[in-house]
């Protein structure tokens, strides 16, 4: 099974900074990877797709790259509303697996 | 609007069966592969399983493998999971989801003596 390693497991952060996370894979996985916000008692949210690209109606200070074994989801400028767990999850092979995630809150 | 809506969820004693739907609406059901993923109390997300669209191919994460069953019903766009033999740690919300897209809000199910 293929392993997906977030960094860190948490960050505290101020409104207006810009944060980057990371997400490391136990094997090249190409870019099938997607990430997820999940606030809690919520259902997670899909923000990106093929490491990459966008899901509809997510806002460009959300940006995702990288390819093979590592990733990155950066939000280019913290609000309020960003305050929550983020995951990583592959989809280049079965069983698909995801991060630990990454808690984002307050500073 | 996509609208995936869970239900079926309850508590029932360990060894117990139970069969969670997924009602999908606002796009074309059969077009899309479709999972579900569970989150144990306070715990990360699990994936668990994955259909096609066309329900012809079917995958599963080992410790459900013989025990759970994904289907679905694309006249009804509807997904499906049929949980045999559960035990104390399949204690989660499920939740559905479309592959790359949206996800339901989620359905908890507890076993417990």
């Amino acid at each position: 099974d293929i392993q997906m390693t977030q960094s860190p497991s948490s960050l505290s952060a101020s409104v207006g900074d810009r944060v980057t996370m990371t997400c490391r894979a136990s094997q090249a996985i190409s870019n099938y990877l997607a990430w997820f916000q999940q606030k809690p008692g919520k259902a997670p949210k899909p923000l990106i797709y093929a490491a990459s690209y966008l899901q509809s109606g997510v806002p460009s200070k959300f940006s995702g790259s990288g390819s093979g074994t590592d990733f990155t989801l950066t939000i280019s400028s913290l609000q309020p509303e960003d305050f929550a767990t983020y995951y990583c999850q592959q989809y280049n092979s079965y069983p698909w697996t995801f991060g630990q995630g990454t808690k984002v809150d307050i500073k | 609007e996509v609208q995936l809506l869970e239900s079926g969820g309850g508590l029932l004693q360990p060894g117990g069966s139970l069969r969670l739907s997924c009602a999908a609406s606002g796009f074309t059901f059969s077009s899309y592969a479709m999972s579900w993923v569970r989150q144990a109390p306070g715990k990360g997300l699990e994936w668990v399983s994955t259909i096609s669209g066309s329900g012809g191919r079917t995958d599963y994460v080992d410790s459900v493998k013989g025990r759970f069953t994904i289907s679905r019903d694309n006249s009804k766009t509807t997904l499906y999971l049929q949980m045999n033999s559960l035990r104390a740690e399949d204690t989660a919300v499920y939740f559905c989801a479309k592959v790359n897209g949206d996800w339901g809000q989620g359905t908890l199910v507890t076993v417990s003596s």
